[in-house]
């Protein structure tokens, strides 16, 4: 079945921890994203990829990074968790940045408890 | 600043129709975009607004002023299956959306 594939699905992390989360997408999309979602608060954007190779900015980079290194993948890493990065973090894709409806195609979520 | 306001819960009946609110204020506009979220799941795409008016697609409409910044999401014939979040989303630029708290819908019988 096409879509998003996301893992680990649950974790806990110690604070200081390094930590990578997954995301691969099978409908070769060229647009990817990396959300996360708090109790109150809408869906905020960490990071973006308009394609292979490149990546940006988006409302909450602090403390994350991402790579790009095929269509395909587009891994999260958090360098040395806090607490405040305890969060449910969506994987998304789209076939373009911003094209037409510039639907969103989500994983099924990574929660995330930094202790 | 950006802003997208949404009631945070709502109750209906099965089988009644309810209307989910949204306003917005974004530094720009390039359309307006509901998603459902049932509990520990991911968001689906449910409709896109770019022009005023209504969309409507089977029993889920969207309507849109964009002069008024305002939206809203019509759900007819309520099934208990409904019982989800409502993320209403707001495309102020090229790709960044803007993205409301959502609004649980809980269904009763």
């Amino acid at each position: 079945i096409a879509g998003i594939t996301q893992a680990p699905t649950s974790q806990i992390l110690a604070a200081g921890r390094r930590m990578t989360l997954r995301c691969t997408q099978d409908m070769r999309h060229n647009a990817m994203y990396w959300y996360r979602q708090d109790l109150g608060l809408g869906l905020r954007l960490i990071h973006y990829s308009n394609t292979a190779g490149t990546t940006g900015k988006g409302e909450v980079p602090d403390g994350y990074s991402v790579s790009r290194a095929n269509t395909d993948d587009f891994p999260l890493t958090l360098a040395s968790a806090v607490p405040s990065q305890t969060s449910v973090y969506f994987c998304a894709s789209s076939e373009r940045l911003a094209e037409g409806t510039g639907e969103l195609f989500f994983g099924e979520g990574s929660r995330l408890t930094v202790l | 600043g950006q802003n997208i306001d949404q009631p945070t819960e709502m109750t209906a009946t099965e089988g009644a129709i309810v209307q989910i609110n949204c306003t917005y204020q974004t530094s720009g506009f390039n359309g307006l975009f509901w998603y459902q979220q049932h509990a520990g799941e991911a968001p689906t795409f449910l409709s896109y607004n770019v022009l005023d008016g209504l969309e409507e697609k089977g029993r889920f409409s969207s309507f849109l002023s964009r002069s008024k910044g305002y939206s809203y999401l019509l759900l007819k014939e309520l099934q208990m299956k409904d019982s989800a979040s409502y993320l209403c989303a707001v495309r102020d630029g090229d790709y960044q959306l803007i993205w409301g708290a959502g609004t649980k819908l809980i269904i009763k019988p």
